[in-house]
């Protein structure tokens, strides 16, 4: 069993939808959560990162933990085809003293048709 | 200034070649990254550098070599690589001391081709 599951898509939708984009992990010891995009032949960049459980709101982005169930999520609201692109899950446990591992999720590709 | 740089852009190199890969950051950040990402899969990591030591290497081939001069500079050193070599190598930084040190930036990567 991978420690990070993500559905990998593509999920196409039509502009203006709601996106819903998951992953489920089954390693107790992660606490920070975070969301990256990445644009084709691009490196990720930072979207969105949660501490433990609860809501995180930016913009036309909501990052939702809930750590008793394993599961995390991002929502986007008013997509738009410029979100179109890779969604990438990521957590880490706390190794301050290292610098912190990321776990990567597989990745969903986002598709937002105009 | 939250970029990383990474040179070059793209690389073909045949399985005999020397060559390397460069990473440069601006932001004080004192953690380095090294990931390969393969076309459709998420990055792999493959080595940290904490403070200019090297703290994590994922067990990666000692064909990869990588090296921190500086707290500004990451390089790595690719010597008789593999066709399975080729892909996306990825320089990532951040910053350990800080509350968001699990934020990690990440530069544009270099498409490498073994052939």
């Amino acid at each position: 069993q991978k420690e990070v599951e993500q559905d990998p898509g593509p999920l196409s939708v039509p502009e203006g939808a709601i996106v819903s984009l998951n992953c489920t992990y089954s390693n107790s010891a992660f606490q920070y959560f975070m969301w990256y995009r990445q644009y084709s032949r691009k490196g990720p960049e930072l979207l969105m990162y949660t501490y433990s459980s609860g809501n995180k709101e930016d913009g036309r982005f909501t990052a939702q933990v809930d750590k008793s169930s394993k599961y995390i999520s991002l929502f986007i609201r008013d997509s738009q085809p410029s979100d179109s692109a890779t969604y990438l899950c990521a957590m880490s446990s706390l190794l301050m003293e290292y610098g912190n591992k990321l776990v990567f999720g597989a990745g969903t590709i986002l598709r937002v048709k105009s | 200034d939250t970029e990383v740089t990474q040179t070059p852009k793209h690389l073909v190199m045949g399985m005999t070649n020397k060559k390397s890969l460069k990473c440069e950051q601006h932001m004080g950040h004192r953690a380095m990254y090294w990931y390969k990402q393969k076309a459709k899969k998420p990055p792999e990591l493959m080595f940290v550098y904490s403070y200019e030591k090297l703290s994590i290497n994922e067990s990666v081939p000692s064909r990869f070599s990588p090296e921190c001069p500086n707290s500004s500079l990451l390089n790595l050193h690719l010597h008789a690589l593999q066709p399975e070599d080729s892909a996306l190598y990825l320089c990532a930084s951040s910053d350990p001391t800080s509350g968001t040190f699990y934020e990690q930036y990440f530069g544009p990567g270099t498409r490498l081709t073994v052939t």
